[in-house]
C-alpha cells in the first residue's frame, strides 16, 4: 500500500540554524500538508500546497518557514533560522482530493538545542 | 473559534469499552475522523465518518455522530491493553480542507 515517508526521522540542531524537513508524498496525490505538534500537545496545521502554491497557512507559519516543490516527488519544509520553541513533531500529509482522506507520513522529531 | 475539544483522560479495565467524547465546531465538516497515537509515533488513521451518517461500525469500532450538538464518540469495545494511546478525533474545515485536530484523550487500559 502506497505511504508518505518522511526523513529524517529524528533531527536535532542548535538554534539558529536553517533545518530542511523532507517529505515524500504518495505519488498521484496534488494537496500537500505540513502540520506539527509540540511534545504533550495536539496537532496543529501549519500549511497547505496546492498547483505549486500555497493555499492556506496558519499563524504559526510565519516568515522562518517556507514550502516546496522542488520535483515531482519531494515536498520540503524549511526552516530558516530555528528556535527553541520550533522543537516538536512534524507530519506530512498527502491527499489526492479534497474530499479524500488526507496520509500522513510517520513524522520527523525536530529537537533545537 | 476552531477548538476541537476532548476530555483528557479515560481510564478503563481490560475487557470493558471506552467511550471517548469529541465536540467539534464546523457544521460543515464532511467527514470525521479519529487517530490513534502510540507514545512516540505518528498518526494513524483508525476510522471516519460522513457528514450524512449517525453511526459507523468497524469490528470493535463504533462512531456516533450527532450534528445537531456537534458531537462525535468512538467506541471500543473489549479494550485492551493495546488499546492505551491518545485518540485525536479531527474535522475538516471548508476552504482549503485542511483538518482540525481535537486535544487529543490518553486512554489508559488496567490489566
Amino acid at each position: 500500500e502506497p505511504e508518505v515517508t518522511q526523513t529524517p526521522s529524528h533531527q536535532v540542531t542548535q538554534m539558529g540554524q536553517e533545518v530542511i524537513l523532507r517529505c515524500v508524498p504518495i505519488s498521484n496525490h496534488l494537496y500537500f500538508y505540513w502540520y506539527r505538534q509540540i511534545l504533550g500537545q495536539k496537532v496543529e496545521f501549519l500549511v497547505s500546497f496546492y498547483n505549486n502554491e500555497i493555499s492556506e497557512k496558519s499563524e504559526i507559519f510565519d516568515d522562518q518557514f517556507s514550502v516546496e516543490r522542488p520535483d515531482g516527488s519531494n515536498f520540503t519544509l524549511k526552516i530558516r533560522s530555528t528556535k527553541l520553541e520550533d522543537s516538536a513533531m512534524y507530519f506530512c500529509a498527502s491527499r489526492w482530493d479534497l474530499q479524500e482522506t488526507q496520509y500522513f507520513g510517520p513524522g520527523t522529531r525536530l529537537l533545537v538545542l | 473559534g476552531e477548538d476541537v475539544e476532548q476530555s483528557l483522560f479515560l481510564s478503563v479495565r481490560e475487557g470493558d469499552s471506552s467511550v471517548i467524547n469529541c465536540t467539534y465546531t464546523d457544521s460543515s465538516s464532511t467527514y470525521l475522523y479519529w487517530y490513534k497515537q502510540e507514545p512516540g509515533a505518528g498518526l494513524q488513521l483508525l476510522t471516519y465518518i460522513f457528514s450524512n451518517m449517525d453511526m459507523k461500525q468497524d469490528q470493535r469500532l463504533t462512531v456516533l455522530l450527532n450534528k445537531k450538538d456537534k458531537h462525535l464518540s468512538l467506541r471500543i469495545a473489549d479494550t485492551q491493553t493495546g488499546d492505551s494511546a491518545i485518540y485525536f478525533c479531527a474535522e475538516i474545515t471548508s476552504g482549503t480542507y485542511k483538518y482540525i485536530f481535537g486535544t487529543g484523550t490518553r486512554l489508559k487500559v488496567l490489566a
